[in-house]
């Protein structure tokens, strides 16, 4: 079983739909989770930070984590066609040599639809 | 504020060439890590700097890559010789601290090795 799983879609969704992005990871001492947006031939861009369960609101944006359950969500309300993307996630651990290393989740390709 | 930037933004060579890849972090920003993308494997973590040194390389596929970190300005990833399977998109990051901070990706390097 790989670290993180994420579904890689593609989803494709109507403008103004609600979009739930999701992934689940198996090793219990990930302390920090984010979200990145991934624009065709860019890199990554940070969209949430977050370190405890619950749930954190940016705007249109909404990032869930449950800890017990080993899996985390990213909520998009009123989607637009700009928000298509791909989205990763990633969770962060101390490694073996002491420092915090981020995994990733191999993204999920987002089409919103005019 | 200038982010993470990464040259050249293509390269394409010969198997059996040396590629050099080159990364300038945003000022202030004291850790910088290496990654690679494909389609099959996503984000893989190469090496990870901390304060110019090398903390963590057991990402490193083999000998032929080679990575430095003269100043906290500059990073090079080295590939010598080049392979096909070395084609992918590689990612440069820096973040502040010992990588628990969200990190800030450059638009990456796309190689191609013929």
């Amino acid at each position: 079983q790989k670290e993180v799983e994420q579904d890689p879609g593609p989803l494709s969704v109507p403008e103004g739909a609600i979009v739930s992005l999701n992934c689940t990871y198996s090793n219990s001492a990930f302390q920090y989770f984010m979200w990145y947006r991934q624009y065709s031939r860019k890199g990554p861009e940070l969209l949430m930070y977050t370190y405890s369960s619950g749930n954190k609101e940016d705007g249109r944006f909404t990032a869930q984590v449950d800890k017990s359950s080993k899996y985390i969500s990213l909520f998009i309300r009123d989607s637009q066609p700009s928000d298509s993307a791909t989205y990763l996630c990633a969770m962060s651990a101390i490694s073996g040599a002491g420092s915090y290393q981020l995994t990733f989740g191999k993204g999920t390709k987002l089409s919103v639809i005019p | 504020d200038a982010g993470v930037i990464q040259s050249p933004r293509h390269e394409v060579t010969e198997m059996g060439q040396e590629v050099t890849l080159r990364c300038k972090p945003i000022s202030g920003h004291n850790s910088l890590f290496w990654y690679r993308q494909t389609m099959m494997r996503g984000l893989e973590l190469l090496i990870y700097f901390n304060n110019n040194v090398p903390i963590d390389d057991s990402g490193m596929p083999e000998d032929r890559f080679s990575a430095k970190m003269p100043n906290a300005s500059f990073s090079t990833l080295k590939i010598q010789p080049s392979e096909p399977r070395d084609s992918a998109v590689y990612f440069c990051a820096s973040t502040r601290g010992q990588g628990n901070q969200p990190q800030h990706f450059g638009d990456g390097t796309r190689l191609s090795i013929l």
